[in-house]
């Protein structure tokens, strides 16, 4: 059973450029979160889809826009790329119906030069 | 002041010590609790989860919870050097799927020497 997979592992971007970032959720999961840890910090919350929609959003500007599509996989768009955008993008999924935690991928690591 | 608090260490042990990691918070709103494994260059991995204060035990690992005191601490007894890794407390308001909005420390960095 694959985990929660991301893509690509790593990537490096010019200021003022656009990323997008994919996620595929683990299987029999349908809700997905994404976040953003900087060097030597924690992971923090960018928002999260259910159903193909964002549910919940956290203090990020509208430069972080998502999608999720109806196999549940989803993609992390940054337009307008800043160097403070440099750091590991996660991708976590859990199922919306029970109370089982949250499952994280092994990151993009992306670089904006 | 920031929501949830943590050391960074770094955090140097011996092999089979008891390590004792903390963090406190301030939004009373957080109801459950977490800590989380990251190796270099990989997501984190949750290692135990609670919810009301006290402790709870899984193998080697205590988490304990003082909701009167917003403190929350990860014992790991007979250390490994395979225990080496950032740990990082997380937080949330929220129980189960929708628990997407986890609020985390900025982890300890433990490494434990053979």
């Amino acid at each position: 059973d694959a985990g929660v997979t991301q893509s690509p592992t790593h990537l490096i971007k010019t200021r003022g450029q656009q990323v997008t970032l994919r996620c595929s959720p683990k299987s029999g999961h349908d809700t997905v979160s994404w976040y953003q840890q900087a060097l030597g910090q924690g992971p923090q919350f960018i928002f999260q889809y259910y159903e193909e929609e964002e549910r919940q959003r956290g203090n990020f500007p509208d430069r972080f826009s998502g999608h999720q599509f109806p196999n549940y996989s989803s993609e992390l768009n940054v337009n307008a790329l800043l160097l403070g955008d440099s750091a590991l993008y996660l991708c976590a999924s859990s199922p919306a119906a029970t109370n089982e935690k949250l499952f994280f991928g092994s990151g993009t690591q992306l670089s904006v030069l | 002041q920031k929501e949830v608090e943590q050391d960074p260490g770094p955090l140097s042990v011996p092999e089979g010590a008891i390590v004792s990691l903390n963090c406190t918070y301030s939004n009373s709103a957080f109801q459950y609790f977490m800590w989380y494994r990251q190796y270099s260059r990989k997501g984190p991995e949750l290692l135990m989860y609670t919810y009301s204060s006290g402790n709870k035990e899984d193998g080697r690992f205590t988490a304990q919870v003082d909701k009167s005191s917003k403190y929350i601490s990860l014992f790991i007894r007979d250390s490994q050097p395979s225990d080496s890794a950032t740990y990082l407390c997380a937080m949330s308001p929220n129980y189960g799927g929708s628990q997407g909005n986890l609020i985390f420390g900025k982890g300890t960095k433990l490494s434990v020497k053979p």
